[in-house]
């Protein structure tokens, strides 16, 4: 079946450059239509999305934080990364990967989560 | 920016429906999805595409929308139904989730 886990520091200082890589497994990130995500949580609020790599390699940004992020995939080892840079106390949030199914755009949703990674910003 | 706003808070009784709006300039132009999430776990798919179940979700979850409003409809809603549910939308090549809604079943 479909899985995703996240993986990365549970804990940076402000400033600091966060990586999180997602290794997933029973799919391919090469098939017509599937895109890896990123979405984040900050504990007791709302999700919100930070970005995704898609079937043929193009990426898409949250326009608010385009500046500070950079997601990247290796196919051939089933792993996307994200980068976050200059993190701030106000970042502290659970970093879910997640599988989109139906595209892109229009009518792309979210079918398979991982369990999401916990990073906490502080000095 | 593109905005979802959800009722912060809806109450039901068992058995009875529960109905869970997201509105969003526009949304019947778009296609919604929703997400139910318990606490401590991750979030669920159980209606995408506007009105479809991904298998596995009863049918008591339906989905439908109109104007510029989506709604979840749980019906017969049970007390396991009791959680946080988002809904999903795409805009100017960007996700956008709704604020969530907190279903309580009591």
């Amino acid at each position: 079946q479909v899985t995703l886990t996240e993986s990365g520091p549970a804990l940076l200082k402000p400033r600091q450059t966060l990586t999180l890589t997602c290794n997933f497994s029973a799919f391919s990130l090469t098939t017509f239509g599937l895109s890896v995500n990123w979405v984040r949580q900050p504990p007791g609020k709302a999700l919100e999305w930070l970005a995704l790599i898609h079937w043929g390699g193009g990426e898409y940004y949250n326009t608010s934080l385009r500046t500070r992020l950079t997601i990247s995939r290796d196919t051939s080892k089933n792993q996307v990364v994200l980068t976050m840079t200059d993190m701030d106390p106000v970042d502290t949030a659970t970093y879910y990967c997640a599988r989109m199914g139906g595209g892109i755009r229009l009518g792309g949703f979210f079918d398979y989560w991982g369990q999401g990674a916990l990073v906490t910003v502080s000095s | 920016s593109y905005e979802l706003t959800q009722p912060p808070s809806v109450s039901v009784s068992p058995g009875q429906t529960a109905r869970i709006t997201c509105s969003g300039e526009k949304l019947d132009k778009k296609l919604t999805a929703w997400y139910q999430q318990k606490p401590g776990q991750s979030p669920l798919l159980v209606i995408y595409q506007d009105t479809k179940r991904p298998s596995g979700i009863p049918e008591r979850f339906s989905g439908s929308t109109s104007g510029n409003t989506a709604t979840l409809t749980i019906a017969g809603t049970q007390a396991l139904d009791e959680a946080d549910y988002y809904c999903q939308t795409w805009d100017s090549d960007n996700v956008i989730f709704g604020g969530g809604t907190k279903l309580t079943v009591l």
